[in-house]
């Protein structure tokens, strides 16, 4: 099977923080992904990697960075939090060639 | 720029009537489409796709669903609800070579007993 993991399930903290989230996939997928989940509003990309030390910006992409340094390995960062990124943080895998997305449990975030 | 629009945002059904979850898309070229279930507190799981092959598609725990092109539709069936499918659904397209997924907003189903 393949698991997809994110380093905490809840996650508060303060504005102007940075925030690191971590993912981690099992399968060597070539292609990572971040999401954020708001009610009503589905999911959206903010980035994705299709290999190491390569990304993409998705659509919402403001206020965010990534950093793959290891394949298996897909970081988001807030460099300074803000209260509307308090929101649900997705991450998934695919491998080229499929078109299935795995998506991890999710992480929700809260800033204050 | 491709789009989906889920009709409901909630549905309410009895355990052992039908479910139906609608879906409509726009799309520049023959899209991949996919439906993602979301129980709470999980991550999101793949229903099932439809990758340019057979129209009506077959996924897990009895569902289905059936690609119209003349209708830009791709609704999500299932004969028989079970409490076990109370849970949020999105319809979700693909752009490009599956690294784009663009979502609808989620309908959430609740199953009465």
């Amino acid at each position: 099977d393949v698991k997809v993991t994110q380093s905490s399930r809840y996650l508060v903290k303060r504005t102007g923080e940075k925030v690191f989230l971590e993912c981690v996939q099992d399968m060597d997928h070539e292609n990572m992904f971040w999401y954020r989940q708001d009610p009503g509003l589905g999911l959206r990309l903010i980035y994705f990697s299709y290999d190491v030390k390569m990304k993409e910006k998705g659509d919402i992409p403001e206020g965010y960075s990534v950093s793959r340094e290891k394949k298996e390995r897909f970081s988001l960062i807030l460099e300074s939090a803000s209260t509307n990124q308090t929101s649900m943080y997705l991450c998934a895998s695919r491998r080229t060639g499929s078109y299935e997305q795995y998506f991890g449990p999710g992480t929700r975030l809260t800033v204050t | 720029a491709q789009s989906v629009t889920q009709l409901d945002s909630h549905v309410s059904v009895s355990e052992g009537t039908p479910v139906l979850l609608r879906c409509n898309y726009s799309s520049s070229y023959s899209p991949s489409l996919f439906w993602y279930v979301q129980h709470p507190n999980k991550g999101l799981q793949l229903l099932l796709k439809y990758t340019s092959a057979a129209t009506l598609v077959k996924g897990i725990n009895g569902f289905e669903a059936e690609f119209k092109k003349s209708e830009t539709s791709f609704h999500l069936t299932k004969p028989s609800a079970h409490m076990s499918d109370a849970a949020e659904y999105f319809c979700v397209v693909s752009e490009g070579q599956g690294n784009k997924l663009v979502f609808g907003a989620g309908t959430i189903l609740r199953v009465k007993s």
